[in-house]
């Protein structure tokens, strides 16, 4: 069965500060997707990353950067340089795709406070 | 850039209450969906759509939710007689499924509906 693990309810870190979000999945296709959303007070979810299962690179975009590794399950996000604007709720995702549909699962989320 | 539109972006209804919530998707989209976040937890997979009929939908999507696409343009949710515990953020999405290539991702959610049963 699909899951999405995402150990820290939690963080809190000063402005400036690098800090990582971590998330273990489960799934036994070979073929998925992995997401991040961050969703601000405001409510929606914006859409930051989706990797596919055969492309293991990590990816930097500005602040941000991934790195997903196969062998341990794991897409892990890190924001370096934090600053206020990235307190948010931050949802690590997974999808099998079907040819009926391509739902994701989510994980429970990390509340990511940045402190000024 | 293409969005999917929710409308109302909040509704306050009477518990009992037949609510409906609207979704325009993306033009070519042919998959759609809805999902729900109870305030402060997780976005949970509600129910999928394709071809007119649903594909998946999940132990939460009972008897008194349902689901349409009345007019080719319009997904909307139903859910018959409303309960306090129905309140929460639901989104729709929708999802072109060819559009998986790198660098080209078609599944979008829209801005979601708070729904507040009193």
């Amino acid at each position: 069965a699909q899951k999405v693990t995402q150990a820290q309810t939690e963080i809190s870190v000063v402005e400036k500060e690098d800090v990582t979000l971590d998330c273990v999945y489960e799934t036994r296709d070979t073929t998925y997707y992995l997401f991040w959303y961050k969703q601000p007070p405001s409510g929606e979810l914006v859409f930051l990353i989706r990797r596919n299962s055969f492309d293991e690179q990590n990816e930097i975009s500005g602040r941000y950067s991934w790195n997903f590794q196969k062998s341990t399950s794991s897409f892990n996000f890190t924001i370096t340089a934090s600053q206020v604007v990235d307190s948010a709720v931050y949802f690590c995702a997974l999808s099998e795709p079907s040819n009926r549909d391509d739902k994701i699962i989510f994980g429970k989320g990390t509340r990511l406070h940045i402190l000024p | 850039e293409p969005e999917v539109t929710q409308t109302p972006s909040h509704q306050v209804t009477q518990m009992g209450q037949e609510v409906i919530l609207r979704c325009v998707p993306i033009s070519n989209h042919l998959y759609f969906y809805w999902y729900r976040q109870i305030l402060g937890q997780k976005v949970e997979f509600l129910v999928s759509f394709y071809n007119n009929e649903i594909s998946e939908k999940s132990e939460i999507f009972d008897d008194q939710f349902s689901v349409e696409r009345p007019d080719g343009s319009n997904f909307t949710l139903k859910i018959r007689s409303t309960k306090l515990e129905d309140s929460a953020m639901y989104f729709c999405a929708s999802s072109s499924l060819r559009d998986r290539g790198p660098g080209n991702y078609g599944y979008t959610f829209g801005s979601g509906t708070r729904l507040t049963v009193v």
